[in-house]
């Protein structure tokens, strides 16, 4: 079954701190990949994604993540955290073929802590 | 910059009764999703639209739910008899096309409490 996994419920970091939220998936192919952040009482936000090319894309905020075919991941990194990343993100996978679905992990809280 | 809505942004109803959530994609969009959140955690696929015509439904998609366009506009998912476990975020979502590395465009959601 093909699915997305984010091992951690919850990350926290000291603001200024680097930051890493960890994504790795189950699908077959080279499936288009992306990272949303939400905001309480929010809808989700496009970050960034990843279809081909470089394995370090830039996104908003700052943030970038980093594709690893072999590890099949899709971390989400960015260099200095702020206070106001705080908020849960989601990493989310849709295959090139056979459906128009997207399939979502299970988010992960950040917490940025001043 | 265009944006998804979604309306109402809160409903309250009674278990056993209909519920119609709405929602207004992007104009050019002809994609459609639906998802739903209990208690900001894990986002749940529940049903895909294109060209008038389910596209994909989970499991959770049962006998309950119907979604329609109704006109060029609105998106609706139709709940017809609540259980206090439908209480949740409902989102709606769409891209372009459906092909292509498009990401999803969210609406704010409405929330769901079923009493």
């Amino acid at each position: 079954a093909q699915s997305v996994a984010q091992p951690e419920d919850q990350v926290n970091v000291a603001e200024g701190n680097p930051l890493t939220v960890k994504c790795t998936y189950s699908v077959s192919g080279n499936p288009y990949l992306f990272w949303y952040v939400q905001y309480p009482n929010r809808g989700l936000q496009f970050l960034l994604k990843y279809i081909t090319g470089d394995n370090l894309v830039k996104g908003s905020y700052g943030f970038e993540a980093e594709f690893n075919k072999s590890q099949t991941s899709f971390h989400l990194k960015k260099p200095s955290a702020l206070v106001s990343d705080s908020a849960l993100y989601f990493c989310a996978v849709r295959p090139t073929s056979g459906t128009y679905k997207y399939i979502f992990g299970t988010g992960t809280r950040l917490k940025v802590l001043a | 910059e265009p944006e998804v809505t979604q309306t109402p942004s809160h409903q309250v109803t009674q278990m056993g009764q209909e519920v119609i959530l709405r929602c207004v994609p992007i104009s050019n969009h002809l994609y459609f999703y639906w998802y739903r959140q209990i208690l900001g955690q894990k986002v749940e696929f529940l049903v895909s639209f294109y060209n008038n015509e389910i596209s994909e439904k989970s499991e959770i998609f049962d006998d309950q739910f119907s979604v329609e366009r109704p006109d060029g506009s609105n998106f609706t998912l139709k709940i017809r008899s609540t259980k206090l476990e439908d209480s949740a975020m409902y989102f709606c979502a769409s891209i372009p096309a459906g092909g292509g590395p498009f990401e999803q465009y969210f609406g704010p959601g409405t929330r769901l409490t079923v009493t």
